[in-house]
């Protein structure tokens, strides 16, 4: 079946580094959705992609769509304590396919 | 105001018995569904509807039943509960269905079955 994955499965980074997720599907994807849980807490929406090879930035954050609308990636510059939490890609298509998620861990 | 309220927060039951789980919106979103998550922090749609009419149905034991009295409500009643329905369920709704809006999620539930 459908299957949408994420690596790394964990991140462990020292405040200040880079940190990337990717998100891979296996059938092509009409938009996809990227949401933030921290521990203990709710998945909440970050952003949505529709374009191939669309680019989105929100602060320290850098999202892109693949070019052939399979894959996705999510990068954060310059680590904080607050990015700590498991972020997880959406497959928004009819099927509603969370990624397996990658969880960060930032070390002060 | 909590946009997407879930009751309860927690929940501890024993095997064999049935319990509910209530969820309510006040975004006035036509959209709601039902996520579980696992231990392991997988999450899997379970039920979604749209103006209280039930558009996913996934593989889900008929054991789980969900009722949308209005569009703003979607509860979620378990039957004969199982060790194996542990898990955090959460409730999110959004503004229509369809591929362009996000989702707006409830703080969960927390079902542990002993």
């Amino acid at each position: 079946g459908q299957q949408v994955m994420q690596i790394p499965q964990y991140q462990h980074v020292q405040e200040g580094e880079d940190f990337t997720t990717y998100c891979n599907s296996s059938t092509t994807l009409s938009n996809i959705q990227w949401y933030k849980q921290r521990p203990g807490g709710h998945p909440v929406f970050l952003i949505q992609l529709v374009k191939s090879g669309e680019v989105k930035k929100q602060k320290r954050l850098t999202f892109q769509f693949g070019e052939a609308k399979k894959n996705s990636s999510l990068h954060i510059t310059a680590t904080q304590t607050t990015d700590v939490g498991t972020y997880f890609c959406l497959d928004n298509t009819d099927k509603l396919i969370f990624g397996t998620g990658t969880r960060l861990q930032v070390f002060p | 105001d909590t946009a997407v309220s879930q009751t309860p927060k927690y929940l501890v039951t024993q095997m064999g018995n049935d319990k509910s789980i209530k969820c309510e919106q006040n975004l006035g979103h036509d959209t709601m569904y039902w996520y579980k998550q696992d231990s392991k922090k997988f999450l899997k749609i379970m039920f979604s509807y749209n103006n209280k009419e039930l558009i996913i149905n996934e593989t889900v034991p008929n054991r789980f039943s969900p009722k949308s009295p209005d569009k703003a409500h979607l509860n979620l009643h378990i039957n004969s509960l199982e060790l194996g329905d542990s898990a955090v369920y959460f409730c999110a709704s959004s503004l229509r269905q369809g591929a362009n809006y996000g989702y707006t999620f409830g703080s969960g539930t927390r079902l542990t079955v002993v």
